[in-house]
């Protein structure tokens, strides 16, 4: 595709219920990124993939995140037994390179989550 | 916490006028980024500059790296009012982003 697309663009679930964001990154782009965003700060890093492999999940705030690129494409952000302060963007992006090192990243429009 | 921290935190100008935001890291780095946001959009990349560049220019975008203090500055000359958004540098070995500076241009 054109550029990073990420589905669905809008979830509303109730607290409790879980919830997977996909993320289908630029093809050819080997690292793939997952940030949090509440309005009115900068992007929060989550977890970042090279190829398949999770390269650093220091950012996932707790165990009920979890991430996933099975086949070095497509990734799937999974919130668990969500909870109001989940609520906030979650943005993907993606590099061409590994780890971003030189090369920018691609921003897609983003998932808007409201756990009710 | 993040790498990159980016001040002032707001920035109001009248079109025209250059504006002036900065950026501070704490470890080495390969390289520093800048992006923008509109307002509820996704982030753009702007520019990326080198450790060993000094200085980088892209239309009206300056950008300069002073690696000895860890700190980027970003300058945007003959502002416009369609350059109101929030600005971010991010660096290659921690793609985290500080809060960003927000850029109003007043017409």
């Amino acid at each position: 595709g054109a550029g990073v697309s990420q589905s669905p663009r809008y979830k509303v679930t109730k607290r409790g219920q879980d919830v997977a964001l996909r993320c289908d990154p630029i093809s050819g782009h080997v690292s793939l990124y997952w940030y949090r965003q509440a309005l009115g700060q900068g992007p929060e890093f989550l977890t970042y993939f090279n190829y398949e492999a999770q390269q650093d999940k220091s950012g996932l705030p707790n165990d009920r995140f979890s991430a996933e690129r099975p086949e070095g494409s497509i990734s799937t952000l999974t919130i668990q037994r969500t909870e109001q302060r989940d609520s906030a963007m979650y943005r993907c992006a993606s590099s061409l390179l590994a780890g971003g090192s030189l090369y920018e990243q691609y921003f897609g429009p983003g998932t808007r989550l409201t756990v009710t | 916490s993040q790498q990159g921290e980016e001040d002032p935190q707001a920035l109001s100008i009248q079109e025209g006028e250059n504006a002036t935001m900065n950026c501070s890291y704490k470890t080495s780095i390969n390289n520093l980024q800048w992006y923008r946001q509109n307002s509820g959009r996704g982030l753009v990349h702007l520019i990326l500059i080198r450790s060993n560049e000094r200085e980088k220019h892209s239309g009206r975008l300056r950008v300069t790296l002073d690696t000895s203090k860890k700190s980027s500055s970003l300058l945007i000359t003959a502002s416009r009012a369609a350059d109101t958004a929030s600005y971010f540098c991010a660096t290659d070995n921690d793609m985290r982003f500080g809060a960003g500076t927000r850029l109003t241009v007043k017409p």
